[in-house]
């Protein structure tokens, strides 16, 4: 099974409508993050959790709020679509531990289409 | 400027050769340096980190360091087709910029290995 599993895969929506991503990990890694990828410009960081009680926003926050439900699991919600919200969205988790060499692992990616 | 350079590409070499791919970045304070592969429609996967200055082989791949000069590259000596995907530069923020807890991702270079 894989480490960090991404629901659902692929979805297609209407603008105004709410979406939740989840994301699951069984590394017992305690830092857990939110990307999304447009054509061009790389991964932009949306949230970002230390733990259960930490959560802190990233770069392009507008539009998107998070729950940490357990250390194991880290949700992405779309209050109200909109179709420039159009894009691929990756969960990535990170061990504490490691320092310098420690990186992030990614799920395999929810593609989002918003009508 | 951004914070992770990248030349988009595609960067096309013939079978057996190197490709060298580069990253320059603009956070003198960033520490660890990442190289992600990713295939179209997957998500990233890592390759190799680097966090001092010189050189770090692993097999095929070579990533070079400069933090003097806020760059860093990775080389494959002889490239095979399956190399072909987006290479993704990624750096730990400075001291007040999240430091190794965050990520910031250059927008990759697709590298396309031809017969």
């Amino acid at each position: 099974d894989a480490d960090v599993t991404q629901t659902p895969r692929n979805r297609i929506t209407k603008t105004g409508k709410r979406i939740m991503l989840e994301c699951s990990q069984t590394k017992g890694h305690d830092r857990m993050y939110w990307y999304r990828q447009d054509p061009g410009l790389g991964l932009r960081l949306i949230y970002y959790s230390f733990d259960v009680k930490d959560i802190n926003k990233g770069e392009i926050s507008d539009g998107y709020s998070v729950s940490r439900q357990a250390q194991a699991k880290f949700s992405l919600s779309l209050e109200s679509a909109i179709p420039n919200q159009t894009a691929l969205y990756f969960c990535a988790t990170r061990s504490s531990s490691g320092g310098l060499a420690d990186t992030q692992y990614f799920g395999p990616g929810t593609r989002l289409t918003v009508l | 400027q951004k914070e992770v350079e990248q030349n988009s590409g595609p960067l096309s070499v013939p079978e057996g050769a190197i490709a060298s791919l580069n990253c320059t970045y603009s956070d003198q304070g960033s520490q660890s340096f990442f190289w992600y592969r990713q295939y179209s429609g997957k998500s990233p996967e890592l390759i190799m980190f680097i966090y001092s200055n010189g050189d770090k082989e692993d097999g095929r791949f070579t990533a070079q360091l400069n933090k003097a000069s806020q760059y860093v590259s990775l080389l494959i000596r002889d490239s095979q087709p399956s190399d072909s995907a987006t290479y993704l530069c990624a750096v730990t923020g400075g001291k007040f910029s999240g430091g190794y807890n965050k990520l910031i991702f250059g927008a990759g270079t697709r590298l396309a290995v031809h017969p």
